[in-house]
């Protein structure tokens, strides 16, 4: 798996949009971006992921570089509900099909009033 | 339709006893994921199973550690003699296909503590 890179801490003023960036410098070109979320002491939650093109859903968007080395989550209107650790996983196919999705210490998001 | 459940959720154990920990994945999941996250630290894949089989185990521990996914039934980690170390919170995950075309539903997670 590519090695991923993320700020280890950012805040953001609730209602602003909270930009999440993470890098992947080593990225295959089979290897999707995920994103999840830990909110304190829950089970990661899915977020979005992406191959090559930006995607959008109802939680977030996620913006890919040309490059594929780098790639940015915004949560378009941070609510106090958004705080958690924010984790970007790049995954690929390994032998015997198994994929090993591997969490660092992913970007610790604090929104504040 | 349910999420993915694990029970219990809080396991209190004595240092030399032994911890069992189940998953039962989402409806229509054969793919599920263990994982440990110490205090203040990450998670850490341990192992990933499909119906019957162990696919790798990589993460696991060699000794005292072992997990299953029978086919009927939910998916057990079971520590033997356990130590302060095992302390952690413990979350499973399942996909319905593999991982890196799906994404993975975490459970709420077992947190284990030894006395």
């Amino acid at each position: 798996d590519a090695k991923t890179t993320q700020p280890p801490s950012m805040d953001c003023a609730e209602g602003r949009a909270a930009n999440l960036p993470c890098n992947h410098s080593t990225i295959s070109g089979n290897e999707y971006v995920y994103w999840y979320r830990q909110i304190h002491s829950q089970g990661p939650q899915y977020i979005i992921h992406g191959l090559k093109n930006n995607e959008t859903n109802e939680m977030a968007s996620l913006i890919i570089t040309e490059d594929r080395k780098s790639s940015t989550l915004i949560l378009p209107h941070a609510t106090l509900r958004d705080t958690a650790v924010y984790y970007c996983i790049v995954r690929a196919l390994r032998l015997r099909g198994s994929y090993i999705p591997t969490f660092g210490r992913g970007t610790s998001l604090i929104v504040h009033p | 339709n349910a999420g993915v459940m694990q029970n219990p959720r809080h396991l209190v154990r004595r240092r030399g006893q032994e911890a069992r920990l189940r998953c039962s994945p989402m409806k229509g999941h054969s793919h599920v994921y263990w994982y440990r996250q110490l205090p203040e630290e990450g998670l850490k894949f341990m192992v990933y199973l499909q119906k019957e089989n162990i696919i790798d185990e990589s993460g696991m521990p060699k000794e005292r550690f072992s997990a299953e996914f029978p086919k009927e039934g939910p998916s057990i980690l079971r520590i033997q003699q356990v130590v302060r170390g095992d302390s952690a919170a413990y979350f499973c995950a399942s996909s319905p296909g593999l991982a890196g075309v799906n994404e993975q539903f975490f459970g709420p997670g077992t947190r284990l503590t030894v006395l």
